[in-house]
């Protein structure tokens, strides 16, 4: 079936570093992909998008890229700050199954000053 | 404009009690998704209408869970004889068809429904 499999958390990185959340799909389809974010006490909010091979997404700095031939789509972001904390979601969609989200396990992002 | 909108923020009921949980999506939206997160289970799919009818129920867990949508606007969970295992944050989602092919969902600020 169709599946979206995230690097564990919870992640702890120092202000200014690099980050990296690993994700790889299984589709049955060709699918679009999202991060989504959860910041604490808030929603879900779309963070980032793309719908096509080598599309990459961007938003507030974060970006990610998708890639057929690796079925993944990794989210970056080059210098991270305090208020990125917060619990990041990989997600999946097929347009013939009217969109419905397939949802990672979520990574919990700590950034410490 | 206003995003999605549910009712009531927060449950507390009692093991075996029916509740109903609201959705108001964004005015316009056509596609209106039902999702539960839970701590074992994470994000989970339930229920999606397209307008009012319901292509896809394949998320619902058991026939104790329930779901309408009238006038192609406001939806409602229900949710009968409550199970201590049914306590989760239950979230609504809504979207139009973009451009691109993808239905991009804006969520609410969910239920958070625990059954004492």
């Amino acid at each position: 079936g169709d599946s979206v499999t995230q690097m564990e958390g919870p992640v702890t990185l120092s202000e200014e570093a690099f980050l990296t959340i690993n994700c790889t799909y299984t589709a049955t389809g060709y699918p679009s992909l999202f991060w989504y974010v959860q910041y604490p006490g808030e929603g879900l909010q779309l963070l980032l998008k793309a719908t096509k091979a080598d599309d990459k997404g961007s938003n507030k700095g974060f970006e990610a890229t998708y890639r057929k031939e690796t079925t993944s789509f990794h989210l970056e972001k080059g210098s991270v700050q305090v208020s990125d904390s917060a619990v990041y979601f990989c997600a999946l969609s097929l347009y013939n199954q009217g969109g419905k989200l397939i949802f990672g396990q979520g990574t919990e992002l700590s950034v410490k000053p | 404009g206003a995003g999605v909108s549910q009712s009531p923020s927060n449950k507390v009921t009692e093991k075996g009690k029916d509740v109903e949980l609201r959705c108001d999506p964004i005015s316009g939206h056509t596609a209106l998704y039902w999702y539960r997160q839970s701590l074992g289970q994470g994000l989970e799919f339930l229920i999606y209408f397209q307008g009012n009818s319901a292509p896809d129920k394949s998320g619902l867990p058991s026939d104790r869970f329930s779901a309408e949508r009238t006038g192609g606007s406001v939806s409602t969970l229900t949710i009968q004889r409550t199970q201590q295992e049914d306590s989760a944050v239950y979230l609504c989602a809504s979207s139009s068809y973009r451009d691109s092919g993808t239905y991009e969902q804006y969520f609410g600020p969910g239920t958070r429904l625990t059954v004492t």
